[in-house]
């Protein structure tokens, strides 16, 4: 079956510096891939894609590589700001057939981004 | 745009009882489900629905039911509610047809079960 694993724990770090967050994913069929951010009290919201191998999605200043041979899908950003504080999930969407458009989510990370 | 509508945002109940959570989309995408998200545990899928009057189970379906009599509408029905269903639930929506099937998701509705 479909599953996405996260790397474990909250994330602190400073204002400027360079984040990581690593996902790694098993699938059947032909996946996309996504990361989702949700902010304190809101729901979540699609921060980046990727519908097939070697695909960067990126978005405010936030990218991913769709790594087929490595089945991964690492979050990256060169400079946080405090505003990217959040919980960040990672998740992947197969279907070879119609009625099987499943999301499986990885179990976040907490992002904590000191000034 | 409304997105997807989740009501209420907030609910406390008392063991025993029942409700329904709703959940509203007007993208006219066919999939809806429902999630819900602890602590440490990450989003689980409650139950899904394809399309009008399909439905189906998820990871963790026990102690809810679902029905989707419209494309706009599905309603989380907890028919008695136990102290273990204290979580926030997700409502989200897609399309498997319109490419990267990416999810809508709402606000959420924070439920506590004393």
């Amino acid at each position: 079956g479909n599953s996405v694993t996260q790397m474990e724990g909250p994330v602190t770090l400073s204002e400027e510096a360079f984040l990581t967050i690593n996902c790694t994913y098993t699938a059947t069929g032909y996946p996309s891939l996504f990361w989702y951010v949700q902010y304190p009290g809101e729901g979540l919201q699609l921060l980046l894609k990727a519908t097939k191998a070697d695909d960067k999605g990126s978005n405010k200043g936030f990218e991913a590589t769709y790594r087929k041979e490595t089945t991964s899908f690492h979050l990256e950003k060169g400079s946080v700001q405090v505003s990217d504080s959040a919980v960040y999930f990672c998740a992947l969407s197969s279907w070879p057939s119609y009625g099987n458009n499943r999301l499986a989510f990885g179990k976040g990370n907490q992002v904590v981004v000191i000034p | 745009n409304a997105g997807v509508t989740q009501t209420p945002k907030f609910q406390v109940l008392k063991t025993g009882q029942s409700m329904t959570l709703q959940c509203a989309q007007d993208m006219n995408h066919e999939y809806m489900s429902w999630y819900r998200q602890d602590p440490g545990m990450g989003l689980r899928l409650i139950h899904y629905s394809v399309g009008a009057g399909i439905t189906d189970q998820g990871e963790v379906p026990n102690g809810y039911n679902v029905s989707r009599s419209t494309t706009e509408d599905f309603p989380l029905r907890l028919l008695s509610a136990a102290p273990s269903q204290t979580s926030v639930y997700f409502c989200a929506s897609s399309s498997p047809w319109g490419g990267a099937t990416e999810a809508f998701f709402g606000q959420g509705t924070r439920l506590t079960v004393v």
